[in-house]
């Protein structure tokens, strides 16, 4: 089946920097994708999405970038700050409500 | 409003035993699903409803068991328990015009 995955599975940032988290998604036909955050112990949470018909999506301090020429997303968060260390990872909408996810990327931000 | 409601949020079990892990959700959304966490994986989807009295398999849906009798309630049974069913469990509920999943806060289930 389609899988979604990620180029690097831990990333460690200063406060305050910007950080990129990368995702490489493989179904062409895949029409909506979103971005979650999901803190130790607790479940998923959305962060923010984007559609197959734009490029770019900014939310409060992230930015959800579409590469559909190369079939990849990338999310930013401006002036990293302690609360955002969690695992993030990307979602694609394969058909209908299904969505497949990927394995998610460890964000650990350095005081 | 609550959101989705998960329980328990540990439990361990022994082998051959049963249990249901219970999900609810406060928001009548119609779609909901349950998915196990494994390290090293993505989510992975085990079965999922699209309402009442409507459920389908997702892709690992051996050794468990669902059933959706009200639009609130989506309960997730392990007949057996194995070891192989060791992971943590997510139920997510998705609404009309909704198109992020809210997630429960999961359930942690060691069977030894």
């Amino acid at each position: 089946g389609e899988s979604v995955g990620l180029h690097l599975p831990t990333l460690s940032v200063q406060e305050g920097d910007n950080s990129i988290i990368n995702c490489a998604y493989s179904n062409s036909a895949s029409d909506y994708f979103i971005w979650y955050k999901q803190e130790s112990g607790k479940g998923p949470q959305f962060i923010i999405d984007i559609r197959s018909n734009m490029d770019k999506r900014q939310g409060q301090r992230v930015t959800v970038l579409l590469n559909k020429t190369v079939k990849h997303l990338s999310l930013q968060i401006a002036a990293t700050q302690p609360g955002d260390s969690a695992v993030y990872f990307c979602a694609e909408r394969v058909t209908g409500n299904q969505f497949y996810f990927g394995t998610g990327t460890s964000l650990t931000v350095i005081p | 409003n609550a959101g989705v409601t998960q329980t328990p949020k540990f439990q361990v079990l022994k082998t051959g035993q049963s249990m249901t892990l219970q999900c609810a959700q406060d928001m009548n959304h119609e779609y909901m699903s349950w998915y196990r966490q494994d390290p090293g994986m993505g989510l992975r989807l085990i079965h999922y409803s699209v309402g009442a009295g409507i459920t389908d398999q997702g892709e690992v849906p051996n050794g468990y068991n669902v059933s959706r009798s009200t639009t609130e309630d989506f309960p997730l049974r392990l007949l057996s328990a194995a070891p192989s069913q060791t992971s943590v469990y997510f139920c997510a509920s998705l609404g009309q015009g909704n198109y992020g999943y809210t997630f429960g806060s999961g359930t942690r289930l060691t069977v030894v």
